[in-house]
């Protein structure tokens, strides 16, 4: 089975860097995802990691260390739009969900 | 290119019922899963169909069933229904088997009275 932890909530100021951390144990792993998701709207996919190392796509980057168990999310340059839930996700055969991570950004 | 679509949007049934709920996948996608969606439980894995075939399921009780169509659509079954049934039911699409990039339509929200 997977076990994913990541924090439950966190809070930043807008413009500023929020670091979302994600440990996993898992019994496969294809890779790791990463999406948000907006009250009452449906996942968007964000990143995939599946090779150790840094994966950027503009403001997001995401990082991968499969010895470890270990990824983590990272949002540069906040905006009031980032507030929202952001998932972790570990594939082997499936994808199990951590149970999120509540963003809020203030002004 | 549409996304994922999920019909319906909203569904309120009564405790013992049956419901059937769809999914059309991303053109060319082959694959279909579904979740389901809890405050308490979070996102957890249904099953999954790839070309028709049943490929993974999650631990959910044998009242929730499936089924994937040869245009790749796929239903979602759910007979005599429980209060704990109420959640917002998720389908994802993806190209190949559940190891790739999926992508989730808007869900169904069930809620059963």
């Amino acid at each position: 089975g997977q076990n994913i932890d990541q924090p439950t909530e966190m809070t930043a100021t807008e413009g500023a860097i929020v670091q979302i951390n994600c440990t996993y144990q898992t019994s496969g792993f294809n890779g790791l995802f990463w999406y948000q998701q907006h009250a009452g709207e449906a996942p968007t996919f964000l990143s995939y990691n599946v090779l150790d190392g840094l994966e950027e796509k503009g403001r997001f980057s995401s990082f991968l260390s499969r010895s470890k168990g270990y990824s983590y999310l990272l949002l540069k340059e906040l905006q009031m739009k980032d507030s929202a839930s952001y998932l972790c996700a570990v594939s082997d055969y499936k994808l199990s969900f951590g149970a999120g991570t509540t963003v809020t950004v203030r002004a | 290119k549409a996304g994922v679509t999920q019909t319906p949007r909203y569904l309120i049934k009564t405790r013992g019922q049956q419901v059937t709920l769809s999914c059309s996948p991303i053109s060319g996608h082959r694959s279909v899963s579904w979740y389901q969606q809890t405050p308490g439980q979070g996102l957890q894995f249904l099953f999954e169909y790839f070309s028709e075939t049943q490929r993974n399921k999650g631990n959910f009780p044998g009242r929730f069933s499936g089924r994937q169509f040869s245009n790749s659509r796929s239903e979602m079954n759910v007979s005599t229904l429980e209060l704990g049934d109420s959640a917002l039911y998720l389908c994802a699409s993806s190209f190949r088997e559940m190891n790739t990039e999926a992508f989730f339509g808007q869900g169904t929200r069930l809620t059963v009275v």
